[in-house]
């Protein structure tokens, strides 16, 4: 799986959207991003996935650069319920290669009145 | 509409007891999934289930056994708990595409 890069932490006031970035240069052609997040002291929640194209569901919306070495996850207008840890993983799909997902450490992202 | 359920929530355990974590899921996914939490470490993978009546190692298996009973449950067994497993221990489950988990709310161990 290709490494990722993230900061360590965020702040965003409520309301605003905020944009967490993402480094992962050494993506293989093959390999999808994933997001997830981690409420303190609750489970992992999936967010998005995607290859190359833009995507957007309820939660967030997901931008790809053209040359998948980066990407950027937009929450459009951050609530307090979103300050999280988010976690930024890139992967092939339904890879048998371990099966374990490389969560890393993440973006720490807080959410301000 | 329950998803991943985990028990107990909470345990605290002396050294060399043993004890079982429960997992149950109703989403009818054939991959289950056992990691663990520590500050610092991030989740690293102890054991899954890619399909009913199979289990492998994960990154972490040492001191842990697992059994996956039926499609539902995914049990995690700790024979002699040891302070090193002090630990978050969260049940996971995916579906046809592995790589979107749905995830408990964990099990909050001590181990004095």
């Amino acid at each position: 799986d290709a490494k990722t890069t993230q900061p360590t932490s965020m702040d965003c006031a409520e309301g605003r959207a905020a944009n967490l970035p993402c480094n992962h240069s050494t993506i293989s052609g093959n390999e999808y991003v994933y997001w997830y997040r981690q409420i303190h002291s609750q489970g992992p929640q999936y967010i998005i996935h995607g290859l190359k194209n833009n995507e957007t569901n309820e939660m967030a919306s997901l931008i790809i650069t053209e040359d998948r070495k980066s990407s950027t996850l937009i929450l459009p207008h951050a609530t307090l319920r979103d300050t999280a840890v988010y976690y930024c993983i890139v992967r092939v799909p339904n890879s048998n290669s371990g099966y374990a997902l490389n969560f890393g450490k993440g973006t720490s992202l807080l959410v301000t009145p | 509409n329950a998803g991943v359920t985990q028990t107990p929530k909470f345990q605290v355990l002396k050294t060399g007891q043993s004890m079982t974590l429960q997992c149950a899921q109703d989403m009818n996914h054939n991959s289950m999934y056992w990691y663990r939490q520590d500050p610092g470490m991030g989740l690293r993978l102890i054991y899954y289930s890619a399909s009913e009546g199979t289990t492998d190692k994960g990154e972490v298996p040492n001191g842990y056994n697992v059994s996956r009973l039926n499609k539902r449950e995914f049990s995690l067994r700790l024979e002699s708990a040891a302070p090193s497993q002090t630990s978050v221990y969260f049940c996971a489950s995916s579906g046809r595409r592995l790589e979107k988990l749905f995830f408990g709310s964990g099990t909050q161990l001590s181990v004095l």
